[in-house]
């Protein structure tokens, strides 16, 4: 069963300051691991990914993610949020191969205050 | 820059009636998904498909239906549309060789009364 966790519904933070939002999975074998963004009212929209090689990964606007085999997690990073960050953001693993399904997490709602 | 595009963007529909959401991708992917977005839940895959002809059940698929007619094309039907299938639907693509990411459409608000 492929599971993915974030563990927290929401996070407030002021402007400027850094943020840091989990994500643990469930998976077997070889996957993809990825962030997405969700701006009000609008389709998601991927940040960054990872597949293998060097664990931390960048992505647009400042974000970046950290892989970690052994806490099975893969946390995102900002280390100075802006207003325009306020948003929801979702994790998302798959295999990697061709015909597997996203799965994501809730979600967590970024609230940045200016 | 990859483009999904959905239709309609708001519906309201009856108890009992059906409705179908259309979605046009671009990008020439094979796959093809169908999301609900609800508040607790996170996005919840209905159906998706690997190409023109083929359609699968996703991890809620009860009470929808989906139709590829072509690679552009995936629709979601609900047959007999339910208060309970008030939700914001998302249709995404994604490249069946690399399966790295998705690309989403804006969504569709569908209130059913």
């Amino acid at each position: 069963t492929q599971t993915v966790s974030q563990s927290d519904a929401h996070v407030t933070v002021f402007e400027g300051d850094s943020v840091e939002l989990r994500c643990n999975y469930s998976y077997g074998g070889s996957i993809y691991l990825s962030w997405y963004i969700q701006h009000h009212g609008r389709g998601l929209q991927f940040l960054l990914k990872y597949y293998s090689g060097n664990p931390v990964v960048q992505g647009v606007n400042g974000f970046e993610a950290e892989f970690s085999k052994s806490d099975s997690s893969f946390h995102l990073r900002k280390a100075s949020v802006h207003w325009s960050d306020s948003a929801v953001y979702f994790c998302a693993v798959s295999a990697n191969t061709g015909y597997q399904n996203f799965y994501f997490g809730k979600g967590t709602s970024l609230t940045v205050i200016p | 820059e990859a483009a999904v595009t959905q239709s309609p963007r708001n519906k309201v529909a009856v108890t009992g009636g059906k409705v179908t959401l259309s979605c046009n991708q671009t990008n020439n992917h094979n796959n093809m998904y169908w999301y609900r977005q609800d508040t607790g839940h996170g996005l919840r895959l209905i159906h998706y498909s690997y190409g023109a002809g083929s359609t699968e059940k996703g991890d809620i698929p009860d009470g929808y239906k989906a139709s590829r007619p072509s690679q552009e094309n995936f629709s979601l039907i609900l047959e007999l549309a339910t208060p309970s299938q008030t939700s914001v639907y998302f249709c995404a693509s994604g490249d069946h060789i690399s399966n790295e990411r998705l690309f989403f459409g804006h969504g569709t608000k569908l209130s059913v009364l």
